[in-house]
């Protein structure tokens, strides 16, 4: 069965500081990849996607993943963190199964960012 | 566009109440979802409506009761809520079950009292 896990649950990083969130997942095909951000009491926005191609893709507010295979991993990097970057963080995988598609999450990793 | 309106923000209901939340997409997106999130967890999936059909019921309680009058709305029609349901529901969409990447709303708060 597919699994996500993010291994960390709260990562507190200063204000300039380079990120890195860590995602590995357990899908037996090609997987679709995703992170998501949630802000405070809204809902989830897209940051970027991975489906073929390029294993290192661009996302929204700066934001960059790197697809590693031979690692079932699907980490999320920034090289400096702005203050407005504090949220909740999920790593998704899509998958299709009894004629639907459908995203299994990961539980998330909250960031802080200290000024 | 890849907005996804969902109505009410918040809702609070008695448990005897009937009410019901309301999602709308205008992408041409075919499937659509309700999550459920409850705090400082991830979404759990809820169901998947594809081509205006249910496909997918992850066992959720009669006291929801989903509805997809078209295309590009979906309903979550609520009755005899628990406390225990007070959560954030959350509706998404793609443009079909085909490997697409879906697409959130802002979710409705909800709580039960």
């Amino acid at each position: 069965a597919q699994s996500v896990t993010q291994p960390d649950i709260h990562i507190t990083v200063s204000e300039g500081a380079s990120l890195e969130l860590r995602c590995n997942y357990s899908y037996g095909a090609t997987p679709y990849l995703f992170w998501y951000v949630q802000s405070p009491g809204q809902g989830l926005q897209l940051l970027l996607k991975y489906f073929s191609g390029d294993t290192l893709v661009q996302g929204i507010k700066g934001f960059e993943a790197e697809f590693k295979r031979s690692q079932s991993s699907f980490n999320l990097r920034k090289p400096s963190v702005h203050w407005s970057d504090a949220a909740e963080y999920f790593c998704a995988v899509a998958h299709s199964g009894a004629g639907s598609y459908q995203l299994t999450f990961g539980k998330g990793t909250k960031l802080s960012v200290i000024p | 566009d890849t907005e996804v309106t969902q109505t009410p923000k918040h809702l609070v209901m008695g448990m005897t109440n009937k009410k019901s939340l309301k999602c709308e997409q205008h992408m041409g997106h075919r499937a659509m979802y309700w999550y459920k999130q409850k705090a400082k967890k991830p979404p759990e999936l809820m169901f998947v409506y594809s081509y205006e059909k249910l496909s997918i019921n992850e066992s959720v309680p009669s006291r929801f009761s989903p509805e997809c009058p078209n295309s590009s709305l979906l309903n979550l029609h609520l009755h005899a809520l628990q406390p225990e349901d007070s959560a954030l529901y959350l509706c998404a969409s793609s443009q079909d079950s085909n490997g697409n990447t879906i697409y959130f709303g802002e979710g409705s708060w909800l709580t039960v009292v």
